[in-house]
């Protein structure tokens, strides 16, 4: 079945520092990508997605780019702020249904 | 505004009595599914419905019943509910070919 790997959390940073948070996944056929982010107390919304292979999603400065060859969609924001802190997934959508699959979460932490 | 909205956003109940959740989305989406989300285990899918009528299991159905009498709403029942389903439950739609999906604020559940 389909599965996402995430790197375990929390990540803690300073304001300005370079964010990378690994993703990996296992699907048959050729699964959409996505980003979800939660804010403490809220639902998931999304932050960006890729449907096909090499595509880059981008959104409020973070970027993923849709890696068949090495099966991945890291996340990575060049310079953090302190409301980017947040719980991050990735996920997947294989097929025309919407059975979706999700990694663990991140928790990111951006302090001053 | 385009939003889902659940009720109750609290919930703290005993062992074995009946529950409702009720869910409802108001952009005709088609797809609607619900999540429980665990420390360490992320979301999981325990129901999913492409439609009026038309329902799924995720991954973790057991224990739950849902129904899709309207195509806006999509409860989630707990006939019997258990100190293990203890969790925080999300509702999301999405509409046909878009697979963004749209969360809910989310409810969290306490059971006794």
């Amino acid at each position: 079945g389909n599965s996402v790997t995430q790197m375990e959390g929390p990540v803690t940073l300073s304001e300005e520092a370079f964010l990378t948070i690994n993703c990996t996944y296992t699907a048959t056929g050729y699964p959409s990508l996505f980003w979800y982010v939660q804010y403490p107390g809220e639902g998931l919304q999304l932050l960006l997605k890729a449907t096909k292979a090499d595509d880059k999603g981008s959104n409020k400065g973070f970027e993923a780019t849709y890696r068949k060859e090495t099966t991945s969609f890291h996340l990575e924001k060049g310079s953090v702020q302190v409301s980017d802190s947040a719980v991050y997934f990735c996920a997947l959508n294989s097929g025309g249904y919407q059975k979706v699959t999700f990694g663990t979460g991140t928790k990111l932490q951006v302090i001053p | 505004e385009a939003q889902v909205t659940q009720n109750p956003r609290y919930l703290i109940t005993v062992t074995g009595k009946k529950l409702t959740v009720t869910c409802s989305q108001n952009m005709n989406h088609e797809y609607m599914s619900w999540y429980r989300q665990d420390p360490g285990l992320g979301l999981r899918q325990i129901y999913y419905s492409m439609n009026v009528e038309v329902t799924d299991k995720g991954d973790v159905p057991e224990g739950y019943k849902v129904s899709r009498k309207e195509k806006r709403n999509f409860p989630l029942i707990l006939e019997s509910p258990s100190p293990n389903q203890t969790s925080l439950y999300f509702c999301a739609s999405s509409g046909w070919g878009n697979n963004e999906q749209f969360f809910g604020p989310g409810t969290r559940l306490t059971v006794l």
